[in-house]
């Protein structure tokens, strides 16, 4: 079964760090860019940030870039999204995604991990 | 960036009826559209890509169409397990934007 499993995601003070992490499965991880999109509270979705399948190609939402950095470990089948500098704004569910394609059609996605950013 | 419109931004309807949703580019995706449906406590699922294919498994009452900048998503009979929230999302380029979404709920 193909699928994504979000974790590290908890409470943190405004200023402070978080690791979240993707473990992918069911599918051949290292061929396949992925995508972080995160929904705060009541409100809808927004990209945060993408890398390609060897990591060659890395890219930030401006709302995020200088703070947060994305990695993965294709030996280990994960992704990663390193959060620093942590504002109130940035409370949210985080979802990992895969995109299937060129068109970047996020055709699978975990179930999600809750940061909440607050003091 | 480019920025994604949808509208309207809620609609009621009734089982059995059919449902336009557009959505709007601030400049030419091409083709490069997506829509998503997402229900309540639920990460989203892909229904439509590259504006009007339909992603393997989704039911065949939806469908997407349009090009360069005005796309419309369509669901055709309405089913009760299609009350949820749809999005639409451009991938012409980064950053990928989302539209803000489009609530359908219970007439």
């Amino acid at each position: 079964e193909v699928q994504l499993v979000e974790s590290g995601g908890g409470l943190v003070k405004p200023g402070g760090s978080l690791r979240l992490s993707c473990a992918a499965s069911g599918f051949t991880f290292s061929t396949y860019s992925m995508n972080w999109v995160r929904q705060a509270p009541g409100m809808g979705l927004e990209w945060v940030s993408s890398i390609s399948s060897s990591s060659s190609y890395i890219y930030y939402a401006d709302s995020v870039k200088g703070r947060f950095t994305i990695s993965r470990d294709n030996a280990k089948n994960s992704l990663y999204l390193q959060m620093s500098s942590l504002r109130a704004e940035d409370t949210a569910v985080y979802y990992c995604a895969r995109p299937l394609s060129g068109y970047d059609n996020m055709d699978v996605w975990g179930k999600g991990t809750t940061v909440t950013v607050s003091s | 960036d480019i920025q994604m419109t949808q509208s309207p931004s809620s609609l009621s309807a009734s089982v059995g009826d059919r449902v336009t949703i557009t959505c709007r580019a601030s400049q030419s995706i091409t083709s490069y559209l997506n829509w998503y449906q997402q229900k309540p406590g639920k990460a989203p699922k892909l229904l439509i890509y590259a504006a009007s294919s339909l992603q393997s498994g989704a039911p065949s009452r939806f469908s997407g169409s349009g090009s360069g900048t005005d796309f419309t998503l369509t669901i055709n009979s309405l089913q009760p397990e299609d009350f949820a929230t749809y999005y639409c999302q451009q991938s012409f380029n980064t950053p990928r934007t989302f539209g803000p979404g489009t609530k359908v709920d219970v007439k």
